[in-house]
């Protein structure tokens, strides 16, 4: 069975750090492409991130220069480390795999960016 | 970068009724379409790939159609656990943006 399960959100100070991470059971993240979706409060979603099976990265503009996509394929996970947080970076982050579309989905982790 | 507005922003039927949600992408995404549902507090679930393919499980009442630049999910027969809302997603190229999303709510 294919699940993802988040880790990491929380509460943070702008200008601070965290890294979130999904651990995926039920597929090989290595070898799909994974990807982070966020959705702020009462909003809608859009595309953080993404990594291929090549290991290729790609970033939404709004976090280009600030967040860093990774995997560790011993541990069959995949992270988002994100710096320099935002107050306009608070949102639910869902990780996803993308084989044909977004077909599986973790249950979100809450970043909370705030003073 | 392609923006997807998706028409109406609210649909008001009663269960039985059919759904028609539109989204139209500002330059052609080509059959690169998905669209999903989204109940509150939960994460999104895919419908429909590369415009027109139901995924694993989602059942027969739900559909796509389009390509290039106009879109549309029908459900034939709304069912209770249908009132939700629905995104559409381009997945040509990167970043995958989504549409505003239409919210189907009961009349």
């Amino acid at each position: 069975e294919v699940q993802l399960v988040e880790s990491g959100g929380g509460l943070i100070q702008p200008g601070g750090s965290l890294r979130l991470s999904c651990a995926a059971s039920g597929f090989t993240v290595s070898t799909t492409h994974m990807s982070w979706v966020r959705q702020a409060p009462g909003k809608g979603l859009e595309g953080v991130s993404i990594i291929n099976g090549g290991g290729d990265t790609y970033y939404a503009d709004s976090v280009k220069g600030r967040f860093t996509i990774s995997r560790d394929n011993s541990k069959n996970t995949l992270f988002l480390q994100m710096n320099s947080l935002r107050v306009e970076d608070t949102a639910v982050y869902y990780c996803a795999r993308d084989l044909r579309g977004s077909d599986f989905w973790g249950q979100g982790t809450l970043v909370t960016v705030s003073s | 970068e392609v923006v997807l507005t998706q028409s109406p922003a609210t649909l008001s039927l009663s269960p039985g009724e059919r759904a028609t949600l539109s989204c139209r992408a500002s330059q052609s995404v080509y059959s690169y379409l998905a669209w999903y549902q989204q109940k509150p507090g939960q994460a999104p679930r895919l419908l429909i790939y590369d415009a027109s393919n139901r995924a694993t499980g989602i059942p027969a009442r739900f559909s796509g159609s389009g390509s290039g630049t106009d879109f549309s999910l029908t459900i034939s027969s709304l069912e209770p656990e249908d009132f939700a809302v629905y995104y559409c997603q381009r997945r040509d190229n990167w970043p995958w943006t989504f549409g505003q999303g239409t919210t189907v709510e009961i009349k």
